[in-house]
């Protein structure tokens, strides 16, 4: 049974960097079927999509934050991880970890996380 | 303000059927499949849809999804006060080269 975790510190002050990590269990990261994300929420608010990574190391951001966003997997741990760099209240968010599938015309949100909440406050 | 457009807020009695629609344009939806999450109060959201229409296991076949063109829609039938959630409709954005969502519709059942 897939299982995803998500870890890191739930407190972060403005200008620093977000870091989280995502443990996956009953799944290989090294999986050639799947893309393993980033989804965020802020409170009381929308789903909003951070980016993605494969196991090569591929992976799409989402343009608005990209020069701040970077993803990437560990396969040795079967964790994959994000840090969001600069950071300020509005990145205040419930961070999701996820499994996807991105085939041709195809993009599936298979398996969530439980979801971390990240607060940025001095 | 979000790629895809839903409607903020829908709402039905018990036993009813709902549909929630979701609007974009030909660089997501009328280009890419459409899948639908529920996200019940506090909780992680859930795959309900995928592939315009198909259902994962263990969804009810009182849930539908279907894709005309650049616009989706997402059917509930027989509807129950436990469909009470937030339900948002995703996609991939070839212009933007990520995936989308849309800004979520909130369903009530009176």
């Amino acid at each position: 049974q897939l299982q995803l975790q998500e870890s890191g510190p739930g407190l972060v002050k403005p200008s620093e960097t977000l870091s989280l990590t995502c443990t996956v269990s009953g799944a290989s990261v090294s999986s050639s079927s799947y893309y393993w994300g980033w989804i965020r929420q802020p409170p009381g608010r929308g789903l909003e999509w951070i980016g993605v990574v494969y196991y090569s190391g591929r992976t799409y951001y989402n343009p608005s934050l990209n020069s701040r966003v970077t993803i990437f997997v560990d396969t040795s741990k079967n964790q994959f991880s994000l840090k969001l760099s600069s950071v300020t209240a509005a990145d205040t968010a419930v961070y999701y970890c996820a499994r996807l599938i991105l085939t041709g015309p195809r993009t599936t949100i298979d398996s969530w996380g439980q979801g971390a909440l990240v607060t940025v406050s001095s | 303000q979000s790629v895809l457009t839903q409607p903020p807020s829908v709402s039905a009695a018990p036993g009813q059927k709902v549909t929630i629609s979701c609007s974009g344009s030909s660089s997501n939806i009328g280009n890419n499949y459409v899948s639908w999450y529920q996200q019940l109060p506090g909780t992680a959201p859930k795959l309900l849809i995928y592939d315009n229409n198909n259902r994962p296991s263990g969804i009810p076949d009182r849930i539908s999804g279907s894709k005309s063109g650049t616009s989706a829609t997402l059917g509930i039938t027989g509807l129950q006060t436990g469909d009470e959630a937030d339900y948002y409709c995703g996609t991939w954005d070839n212009s933007l080269s990520a995936g989308v969502f849309g800004g979520g519709t909130k369903l009530t059942v009176l």
